[in-house]
C-alpha cells in the first residue's frame, strides 16, 4: 500500500495567489482529515470528511480556505487568496472508518506563502 | 484549543535509558493514542489505548491510561538513536468527534 498521498510537498507562492494543495487517501478508508501544523499552534484539525461528504469544518480559518472531496480517492484543499500567515505544514490524514481510531498520515505539504 | 498537554516539552537521553512523556487531558474520552513524528515527516500512530484499559504493550512501549486523574504515559524502554523524533498524543473525546492532539515532547536520543 502506498500510504496516504500528497502533493505538492513543497509550495512557495506569493502573497494574493491560490494555493492548491493535493490529497489520495489510503483506498478503502472512509474518512479524511486535513490538519495544518506550526510552531505557535500545534497540529490543528481543518476539516474532515466521511464518506466524501464535509462532516466538520469548524476548524477552517477563514472563507479563504474551501476543500472538496469530489470522490473516495482525492481531495483537495484550496487557499484564496493566501497570506503569509498561512504558512506551514498541512498534513492530510485518512483512517478507515469515521471515529478517531488509528490515523494514517501523508508525509505533508510544506507551504510558504511571501 | 488543545486538549492534551505533553510534559515534558523536551527530554534528551543516553541510548539505552527509558524515555517516559506524560501527556494530560481535560475532558472525557473514548480513546488516547500515540503518534511520533520523525523531523520533515507525516506522524506515524503507535498505539491506542482506549478508557476502559489501563494499560498496553506494543514492543519496546508501554501506556498506561489514568482516566481519574486524566492523564497518560508513554514508557519506551531501552531507547535507541532511531526513536529520536516528537511525540504527541491525541484524545478522542466523548462529547466531540474529533482527534485532538496535543502540543508534543521533543525527545532526543544520544548516541
Amino acid at each position: 500500500d502506498a500510504g496516504v498521498i500528497q502533493s505538492p510537498r513543497h509550495e512557495v507562492t506569493e502573497m494574493g495567489q491560490e494555493v492548491t494543495l493535493r490529497c489520495k487517501p489510503i483506498s478503502g478508508h472512509n474518512s479524511l482529515f486535513w490538519y495544518r501544523q506550526t510552531m505557535m499552534r500545534g497540529l490543528e484539525l481543518l476539516i474532515y470528511f466521511n464518506n466524501n461528504v464535509p462532516i466538520d469544518d469548524s476548524g477552517m480559518p477563514e472563507d479563504r480556505f474551501s476543500a472538496k472531496m469530489p470522490n473516495a480517492s482525492f481531495s483537495t484543499l484550496k487557499i484564496q487568496p493566501s497570506e503569509p500567515r498561512d504558512s506551514a505544514v498541512y498534513f492530510c490524514a485518512s483512517s478507515l472508518r469515521a471515529t478517531n481510531e488509528k490515523l494514517f498520515f501523508g508525509s505533508g505539504t510544506q507551504l510558504s506563502v511571501l | 484549543s488543545q486538549q492534551g498537554e505533553e510534559d515534558p516539552q523536551a527530554l534528551s537521553i543516553q541510548e539505552g535509558e527509558n524515555a517516559t512523556m506524560n501527556c494530560s487531558y481535560k475532558t472525557s474520552i473514548n480513546n488516547l493514542q500515540w503518534y511520533r513524528q520523525n523531523s520533515g515527516r507525516g506522524l506515524v500512530h503507535l498505539i491506542l489505548i482506549r478508557s476502559n484499559e489501563r494499560e498496553k504493550h506494543s514492543g519496546r512501549l508501554r501506556v498506561t491510561l489514568d482516566t481519574s486523574k486524566k492523564s497518560s504515559s508513554l514508557l519506551i524502554t531501552a531507547s535507541r538513536a532511531a526513536d529520536t523524533a516528537s511525540y504527541f498524543c491525541a484524545t478522542d473525546e466523548t462529547s466531540g468527534s474529533r482527534l485532538t492532539f496535543g502540543e508534543g515532547t521533543q525527545l532526543t536520543v544520544n548516541p
